[in-house]
């Protein structure tokens, strides 16, 4: 079945940690997006990326870091830099072409303990 | 600058009640126009989408308007069910579907 994975499903971050957020698709997609979720702001884009080794900041990009080693695979770390990390993380992709629609992940929800 | 407004933030409904939630946008590039539907714990799922050359599109009981003029869209739910119950996004994107842009989203409420 195609779709796309993350994991894990809940995520606690010690104050000073960093802690990175996994997103596995299996529909040959080109491009894959991380976005964030908070309550009553909608989702808001941390990262995106094209291609293979290529990627570009979003709205929110600050104390964030990402890598697109392969196609399939578009891991977010969330840094110590990041002082408000208690969200919802959401990763979508999206095949090439116009009008494709961005299909989602079900969500990796990070706390602080 | 958010640059997709949507409203109501909350909208409860009667079953078989016809809710109708409104988006409107500032940035005339935009060309692409879908709507997602979340349900609690799951990631939003694509439910119907238009481009700004038809003024309407349907897709079984849900409906896009859309005013290209206004820079208004809205999205109406016929026959409403207590299944429709989830948190509806209005987005925007020009040039397909780069870079969505999300409103800030409905709660939406059908109550038997």
């Amino acid at each position: 079945d195609g779709g796309i994975t993350q994991s894990p499903k809940y995520l606690f971050r010690k104050e000073g940690q960093n802690v990175t957020l996994s997103c596995e698709q299996n529909l040959n997609h080109d491009a894959m997006y991380w976005y964030r979720q908070d309550p009553g702001q909608g989702l808001r884009l941390i990262y995106y990326s094209q291609i293979v080794n290529d990627f570009q900041k979003g709205d929110i990009a600050e104390g964030y870091s990402v890598s697109r080693e392969k196609k399939e695979s578009f891991p977010l770390t969330v840094t110590s830099a990041q002082k408000n990390p208690t969200a919802f993380y959401l990763c979508a992709s999206t095949g090439w072409g116009a009008g494709q629609p961005q299909h989602f992940g079900d969500g990796t929800r990070l706390s602080i303990l | 600058q958010q640059q997709v407004k949507q409203s109501p933030q909350s909208l409860i409904v009667q079953k078989g009640g016809i809710p109708i939630i409104n988006c409107a946008y500032e940035n005339t590039a935009f060309d692409y126009f879908p709507w997602y539907q979340q349900f609690p714990g799951k990631g939003p799922a694509l439910l119907i989408a238009i481009r700004p050359d038809v003024s309407e599109k349907k897709e079984g009981r849900f409906t896009i308007s859309f005013n290209k003029s206004a820079k208004q869209f809205s999205l109406h739910i016929m026959d409403s069910q207590p299944g429709d119950s989830a948190t509806y996004f209005c987005a925007a994107s020009q040039n397909g579907n780069e870079k969505l842009t999300f409103g800030t989203g409905t709660r939406l409420t059908i109550i038997p």
